[in-house]
């Protein structure tokens, strides 16, 4: 099964609002990777951590490494309606280089 | 730069059919992953490839089998394909050392009937 426990699952979001989700693990992890996929493509990375505790920033996107270096968090500020599609977090653990993805966050416009 | 590239992008199986997918990578990179994603599911590691020469199992690896044909290439093989195995496989890549953000190939929708 999923060694990443991503949540939400699933979200709505409204116009401005701002919306997080996060990622954990009983594994530590060297890297955590924040990607995007949308319907029929496939996953576009979003930001890249490498140090526990850093934290960094593309545009209204957030993302930081948790200092434990087992979890990792993602901001979206000012949502717009194309924030909608799924987000993944994924851990790279440096022997082996082996890459494990979350569950993903399916994010949705409220009706 | 055409990064990842998988073929095909759509196949259709019989039961018991065998087939294999190809990915090919053009960035230098010396880690190669597959993975499968099934409807409203997140993506499974099936098999990795560190570096070439190398290859090991990620969490769904039965009825799969891989090659590490060199350092550009990563192939997936379906010995006798199920219907359990009707998914978007995803092939994948990484530079590693200071440079591990993966990039990912378009997908290949594969159904099994």
């Amino acid at each position: 099964g999923q060694q990443l426990n991503q949540s939400p699952q699933s979200m709505f979001i409204q116009e401005g609002e701002d919306v997080s989700m996060n990622c954990t693990s009983s594994s530590i992890f060297n890297t955590w990777l924040w990607y995007k996929q949308e319907p029929g493509e496939g996953p576009v990375l979003l930001i890249a951590l490498y140090k526990a505790g850093e934290l960094t920033s593309n545009g209204r996107l957030t993302a930081q490494f948790g200092i434990t270096r087992k979890d990792s968090f993602l901001n979206i500020s000012a949502s717009i309606p194309s924030d909608v599609g799924i987000y993944f977090c994924a851990g790279l653990k440096a022997a082996g280089n082996k890459l494990t993805f979350g569950g993903g966050t399916r994010v949705l416009v409220k009706p | 730069n055409a990064g990842v590239t998988q073929t095909p992008k759509f196949q259709v199986l019989k039961t018991g059919q065998s087939m294999t997918l190809q990915c090919a990578q053009d960035m230098n990179h010396n880690s190669m992953y597959w993975y499968r994603q099934d409807p409203g599911m997140g993506l499974r590691l099936i098999y990795y490839s560190a570096s070439e020469g190398t290859t090991d199992k990620g969490e769904v690896p039965n009825g799969y089998n891989v090659s590490r044909l060199n350092k550009r290439e990563f192939s997936l093989r379906l010995e006798s394909a199920a219907p359990s195995q009707t998914s978007v496989y995803f092939c994948a890549s990484l530079y590693g050392s200071m440079n591990t953000e993966a990039f990912f190939g378009q997908g290949t929708r594969l159904t099994v009937v």
